[in-house]
């Protein structure tokens, strides 16, 4: 069982569309990463997170530390932004455990 | 450019033919990791490093090694690969120690595809 769960896991879009991708874990953590992976197969972090919201242009990620929920939102969104969003988290640990990702398509 | 660079990005080969997927990143990170990506299973960690001559096993470490003879580099080597292996391996840095690394942004490399016949 995966310790990190997102969805969903494929969504599709109209560009200009609000996009919103969740993330749930199961125990305390001490920091969660939003990742992006482009459809040639790189891997980008976007976003670290131990509380709180973060914004970077057209993204936002926010983390609910009492619920264990993390979201990233992407506002009008484009045909770009198609890729797969991983969530990763670190539980106090030496490691990453992963999410399956979320595949997102944009159509213009 | 600050980059963490993989060879080979692609590489065909047959079972028990000893391999190497060298890693090397430019930034002075302590932090290094090898993952393993696999369809409906997501990344999963096979070794880690925090520093020079410092590793440990992640999650899936059966079947591989590792080295870190040098902050840069962190190879990934198959003594035997299996078809099993067959896989789409990367390569990450981070910078920080023990404890701290989690709170920093996470480097990939390019990813090498492995198939193991």
């Amino acid at each position: 069982k995966n310790e990190v769960e997102q969805s969903p896991q494929n969504l599709t879009a109209q560009e200009g569309e609000f996009i919103t991708i969740n993330c749930s874990y199961s125990v305390g953590i001490s920091a969660l990463h939003w990742l992006q992976q482009h459809p040639g197969g790189g891997i980008v972090s976007l976003f670290m997170l131990s509380s709180g919201k973060k914004k970077h242009g057209r993204l936002i990620a926010t983390i609910n530390i009492q619920e264990k929920h993390s979201s990233l939102h992407i506002t009008a969104s484009h045909p770009r932004d198609s890729a797969v969003y991983i969530c990763a988290v670190s539980y106090n640990t030496d490691k990453l455990i992963f999410g399956t990702g979320t595949r997102l398509q944009v159509f213009p | 450019e600050a980059q963490v660079t993989q060879n080979p990005r692609y590489l065909i080969t047959v079972t028990g033919k000893k391999l190497t997927v060298t890693c090397s990143q430019n930034m002075n990170h302590e932090y290094m990791s090898w993952y393993r990506q696999d369809p409906g299973l997501g990344l999963r960690q096979i070794y880690y490093s925090m520093n020079v001559e410092v590793t440990d096993k992640g999650d899936v470490p059966e079947g591989y090694k590792v080295s870190r003879k040098e902050k840069r580099n962190f190879p990934l080597i198959l003594e035997s690969p299996s078809p099993n292996q067959t896989s789409l391996y990367f390569c990450a840095s981070s910078l920080g120690p023990s404890g701290r690394w989690a709170y920093n942004e996470q480097f990939f490399g390019p990813g090498t595809r492995l198939t193991v016949l």
